[in-house]
């Protein structure tokens, strides 16, 4: 069945340093793949998305690429801010939807 | 402006009452569903629909019971029969369930006492 692999947190880096939280998936088919991003007592909000291979998604300096070889949909940023301290959900679609475990990353000044 | 509403926010129950869980969108989107999220956990599926009038268990339905009688609104009661339903639960919606992203409310944490 589906499912989604999400790197285990937490995650603490200092300001402007690089992002990466791994992501890989297992599906049948061609789903689309998702980042949402979710800050203390809110509900998930989209961070970016991808729909077939090889897209990157894009956005508030976040970036993902779409990898069917490796089936994976790595989250980056090259310059972290306190700002971007949240919980990062990898999500797969479909007939519904499958995410990850989430990681938490905190960015200290 | 468009978007999911969950009310209330926060909700406080005794044990062993049944309580109910609003979830309205506006979006005209035709797919909606409810996740359990406890802490430092993931997203738990318990129930999603399609379509107004049809519904599908997701991997933790027991406990809990939907309806979907109009496409807007798509309530969640939370049963005595929930053996721990303490967390946080939160709706979403997507134009359809085919591989297009969801919208999520802000949330509701029930808290059981």
């Amino acid at each position: 069945g589906n499912s989604v692999t999400q790197m285990e947190g937490p995650v603490t880096l200092s300001e402007e340093a690089f992002l990466t939280i791994n992501c890989t998936y297992t599906a049948t088919g061609y789903p689309s793949l998702f980042w949402y991003v979710q800050y203390p007592g809110e509900g998930l909000q989209l961070l970016l998305k991808a729909t077939k291979a090889d897209d990157k998604g894009s956005n508030k300096g976040f970036e993902a690429t779409y990898r069917k070889e490796t089936t994976s949909f790595h989250l980056e940023k090259g310059s972290v801010q306190v700002s971007d301290s949240a919980v990062y959900f990898c999500a797969l679609g479909g007939n519904q939807f499958y995410f990850g475990t989430g990681t938490s990353l905190t960015v200290i000044p | 402006d468009g978007g999911i509403t969950q009310s209330p926010k926060y909700l406080f129950r005794k044990e062993g009452q049944n309580v109910t869980l609003s979830c309205e969108q506006n979006l005209n989107h035709d797919a909606m569903y409810w996740y359990r999220q406890d802490p430092g956990q993931g997203l738990r599926l318990i129930y999603y629909s399609q379509i107004v009038n049809d519904f599908q268990k997701g991997d933790i339905a027991e406990g809990y019971s939907v309806s979907r009688e109009k496409k807007e609104s798509f309530p969640l009661t939370v049963t005595s029969a929930q053996k721990n339903p303490t967390a946080f639960y939160l709706c979403a919606s997507s134009i359809s369930a085919k591989n297009t992203e969801a919208f999520f409310g802000q949330g509701t944490r029930l808290t059981v006492v």
